[in-house]
């Protein structure tokens, strides 16, 4: 089975520049979650998505940030517009409900560069 | 407040020897208690989970963790460590269906 799948691995970008990072969560999976990942704040829960409706979106740093989940199967994460300190790993994850039992499933995450 | 705390920054061990990371719970309601680990460059691999029954759960790669409610821990073990073994390790709680609550996570550097 196809784990949970993120694009692009790697972005290189300048700043001001609109970036735009994409997840297929595991088919069935009924939450969907973004995370940040830096040395200096190590993992931090932008949002979250239940049955494609965003539950909490109080992790997202700011008005530059926007995420959606249009179908069961895509998310976005799309930054605009992008600053170097938004340099950083982004992890989409999902997780079944199993009624609150269900473990994260991670992918690879995108490593984010902003010149 | 929920929360989770890996008291151990960095932990170095020699290969072969035995692993013991630290993982506390808040007090109150028990989560679910997961534990990932991170190699460079990679994204998060459950070891092992923890919902109810048995309190000594076993995991992949050799991995073990006790439940120690009157401890509120959840410590992972390895009794040889491998060189392969050297990644960064997070204790995660699950509480209330949809709230992950993470350690701050430990690195594990083996000495050869």
């Amino acid at each position: 089975d196809a784990g949970v799948i993120q694009s692009p691995r790697h972005e290189v970008t300048e700043m001001g520049q609109e970036v735009t990072l994409r997840c297929k969560p595991i088919s069935g999976h009924d939450y969907l979650f973004w995370y940040r990942q830096t040395m200096m704040r190590g993992l931090e829960l932008l949002i979250y998505f239940n049955n494609n409706v965003p539950i909490d979106d109080s992790g997202m740093p700011e008005d530059r940030f926007s995420a959606k989940m249009p179908n069961a199967s895509f998310s976005t994460l799309k930054i605009q517009p992008s600053e170097p300190r938004d340099s950083a790993v982004y992890f989409c994850a999902s997780s079944p409900h199993r009624e609150g039992t269900g473990e994260l499933f991670f992918g690879e995450g995108s490593r984010l560069t902003v010149l | 407040a929920q929360s989770v705390t890996q008291p151990d920054i960095h932990i170095t061990v020699s290969e072969g020897a035995s692993l013991e990371l630290r993982c506390n719970y808040s007090y109150g309601a028990t989560p679910y208690l997961f534990w990932y680990v991170q190699s460079p460059g990679q994204g998060l691999q459950l070891l092992l989970k923890y919902f109810s029954g048995d309190t000594l759960v076993q995991g992949i790669k050799g991995f073990e963790a006790e439940f120690k409610r009157s401890q509120s821990s959840f410590n992972l073990r390895k009794p040889s460590v491998h060189w392969s073994d050297a990644a960064e390790y997070f204790c995660v709680g699950r509480y209330n269906f949809n709230k992950f609550y993470f350690g701050s996570g430990t690195k594990l550097n083996v000495k050869p």
